[in-house]
């Protein structure tokens, strides 16, 4: 399977406190994308990295790639209450168009 | 970012009927689109790839007569999820994308997603 891994599968940390995700994907890829999603509910698009970038930020996200090892990772600094939810990892093959899901990360930001 | 449309949310229906979900790209044309089907507490699953009109392209163990996939049209993918079991209850979701030249700027977004439930 292509699907990636991504770990922790659960994390739970206090308000105010980074978390970090990690995700390892196993093909060469295009682009890697990290969404969110509340329970029983759609995704939501963060990030989007070119496997020519390295880092990128956005608000309170910061996403780093490293090809070499074939992993992202995701950080949420100051963390909310309202940051509960599960985080995926998504990666498209080069020569195909699709994304393949990593496995998530749930996250609990306890108040 | 752009929008897709999911439609139903959510839908119950009686064992042996057919149920079809729509997914539409509201402000820009979806040369691609995909289907998803989630576990609770799991990760999205690839379905299916449709591409605006040709036939899609099933992932390995998913059954085409099962699941029908139409892409009629730039802005409008269908899922009809035939003749439906019980094991067929699950949340799908779709998502749309527009590809440009370079394969490196595409960007894939995501409906709500559709609670099926079959009784």
């Amino acid at each position: 399977s292509q699907q990636g891994e991504e770990d922790p599968q659960a994390l739970s940390i206090q308000e105010g406190e980074n978390a970090t995700m990690n995700c390892s994907y196993k093909t060469s890829i295009n682009n890697l994308q990290w969404y969110r999603q509340n329970s029983g509910r759609g995704l939501v698009h963060l990030i989007l990295i070119r496997s020519n970038e390295r880092e990128k930020h956005s608000g309170r996200l910061r996403v780093t790639l490293d090809t070499s090892k074939k992993s992202s990772s995701l950080l949420i600094t100051a963390s909310r209450a309202a940051d509960t939810a599960s985080y995926f990892c998504a990666t498209d093959a080069i020569g195909t168009y699709k994304y393949i899901f990593g496995t998530g990360t749930r996250l609990k930001v306890l108040a | 970012g752009a929008v897709v449309s999911q439609h139903p949310s959510w839908v119950i229906c009686k064992s042996g009927t057919s149920v079809k979900i729509e997914c539409r790209s509201l402000d820009f044309q979806a040369t691609t689109m995909f289907w998803y089907r989630q576990f609770p507490k799991q990760s999205l699953m690839l379905m299916a790839t449709s591409n605006e009109g040709s036939k899609a392209t099933y992932e390995q163990g998913v059954e085409k007569d099962k699941f029908l996939i139409n892409h009629a049209s730039l802005t409008l993918s269908t899922l009809t999820v035939t003749s439906a079991h019980p094991e067929d209850s699950s949340f799908y979701i779709c998502s749309a994308q527009w590809t440009s030249g370079s394969s490196a700027k595409n960007i894939q977004y995501f409906g709500a997603g559709t609670r099926l439930s079959v009784l």
